[in-house]
């Protein structure tokens, strides 16, 4: 079975600074996918950025990031330049490949951008 | 398309009483899924269906729980009879199948709003 931990339970970020958000998975896959979801007080959840393990480059969407390390089974979200708007929690999840689309998650960061 | 769409959005109900959730995936996607979002445990897949077959339920957490798809553009929860720990948020998600190589976004599921339910 998959597992996925984030060992960040809650952090904070001053208003146009940088934050990176961890994530580690456990897996004896070599086909999945990873992603980070983004869910406001609205409860919506948000897809922020998904990664193919296959690839080794390491997605980009604009003002959020990842370090995907595959040998250390780590996949952290970067966050440049926050925004108020970025105060959500973010979950990073797990999806084996060619096995129905299934996603593990993990126990999310709460993250708050101070003004 | 409107995305994935469920209802209600909210229920308060009295245990004992029997609770249906519904969700309807966005057309053309095969596959459903049902999770579960609790302050304690997370968000846990419950259940997922393609085209509109159970696949793996084994999270659904006890017999109390049931879910149905009897076509490809709805889906139902049903708790009965309710209990004050099934009080959480429930989604619905849906998403097609990988290899589509006219779909821009395989793999990624969309989630429905969700249903915060409340059991007294």
């Amino acid at each position: 079975a998959q597992t996925v931990t984030q060992s960040q339970p809650e952090m904070s970020v001053q208003e146009a600074e940088t934050v990176t958000l961890s994530c580690t998975y456990d897996t004896s896959e070599n086909n999945y996918y990873l992603f980070w979801y983004k869910q406001p007080p609205s409860r919506q959840m948000i897809l922020v950025i998904r990664q193919e393990a296959y690839k080794q480059q390491n997605a980009t969407e604009n003002r959020f990031s990842v370090n995907f390390q595959k040998a250390a089974k780590s996949f952290s979200l970067k966050i440049s330049d926050s925004q108020l708007g970025d105060t959500a929690m973010y979950f990073c999840a797990f999806m084996r490949g060619n096995a129905g689309n299934m996603l593990t998650f993990g126990g999310g960061t709460r993250l708050m951008v101070k003004p | 398309d409107a995305g994935v769409i469920q209802s209600p959005r909210h229920e308060v109900t009295e245990m004992g009483q029997e609770v249906t959730l519904r969700c309807k995936p966005i057309s053309g996607h095969d596959y459903l899924f049902w999770y579960r979002q609790t302050m304690m445990r997370g968000l846990e897949l419950l259940i997922y269906f393609n085209n509109n077959v159970p696949i793996d339920d084994s999270g659904m957490p006890e017999d109390r729980f049931s879910a149905k798809m009897p076509n490809a553009s709805f889906s139902t929860l049903k708790i009965q009879p309710s209990e004050p720990r099934d009080s959480a948020v429930y989604f619905c998600a849906s998403s097609s199948t990988p290899g589509r190589p006219t779909h821009s976004n395989q793999n990624e599921q969309f989630f429905g709003p969700g249903t915060r339910l409340t059991v007294l």
